[in-house]
């Protein structure tokens, strides 16, 4: 199992720029997440998909968009890259969205945005 | 909604030597889980321990154990027996029971160095 993965590992772009940051699980999760994470700070949610076919909201959303594609797969989109949105990109899923499931993490993308 | 606060942004340990580290939260839920991630410098988020609001006892994982007191909001790490491997940052994190998604709220995060 190669669990979480996620591309790209880094990435820049220039300001406005768009691009997809991509994310699946083979642990055959139920649900997935986006955070992020700036320095000095904890990991922060920017959207969740309780289950395939749903997303919502999390604490950051702004800025950006998410599909969840299947049950495996969950990107991420920047429509329009900002210099705010430098940060390392985690992908993570759980078995499901009720109870204290683990949440197993992707390697991270690393963003920079000049 | 939420909060984590983790007052000690670093702290370093001798080898061998056993350390705590602090968290503290905020919230009104009663039903909820409490977990420490670890994040060494491959970044990758690995889980630690985890604790459910309604058990009394306190988690224990090998060298690695809890001192959760509900009342107080309080739940803090220790690490005995500290090895060179543990050095990573260590994040303190909640998740509150329900419908809604199983989301993690993290705290700031504490960077801990173990010394040969």
């Amino acid at each position: 199992n190669a669990g979480v993965t996620q591309t790209p590992k880094f990435q820049v772009l220039k300001t406005g720029q768009s691009m997809t940051l991509q994310c699946a699980q083979d642990m055959n999760h139920n649900s997935m997440y986006w955070y992020r994470q700036d320095p000095g700070m904890g990991l922060r949610l920017i959207y969740y998909s309780a289950s395939e076919g749903t997303t919502d909201k999390g604490e950051v959303p702004n800025g950006y968009n998410v599909s969840r594609l299947n049950k495996r797969e969950f990107s991420l989109r920047l429509e329009s890259a900002a210099p705010s949105q430098t940060s390392v990109y985690f992908c993570a899923s759980s078995w499901g969205p009720e109870n204290s499931y683990e949440q197993y993490f992707g390697p991270g993308t690393r963003l920079t945005v000049t | 909604a939420q909060t984590v606060t983790q007052s000690q942004p670093e702290m370093s340990v001798q080898e061998a030597e056993t350390v705590t580290l602090s968290c503290t939260y905020d919230t009104s839920e009663s039903n909820y889980y409490l977990f420490w991630y670890k994040q060494p410098p491959s970044r990758q988020m690995i889980l630690v321990i985890r604790q459910e609001a309604y058990k009394q006892q306190n988690a224990t994982e090998n060298r690695f154990s809890v001192n959760f007191q509900k009342a107080a909001k309080s739940f803090s790490l220790k690490i005995s027996d500290s090895q060179l491997g543990d050095t990573a940052m260590y994040f303190c994190a909640f998740m509150k029971q329900g419908t809604s998604g199983s989301r993690l709220t993290f705290g700031e995060g504490t960077q801990l160095t173990v010394n040969p």
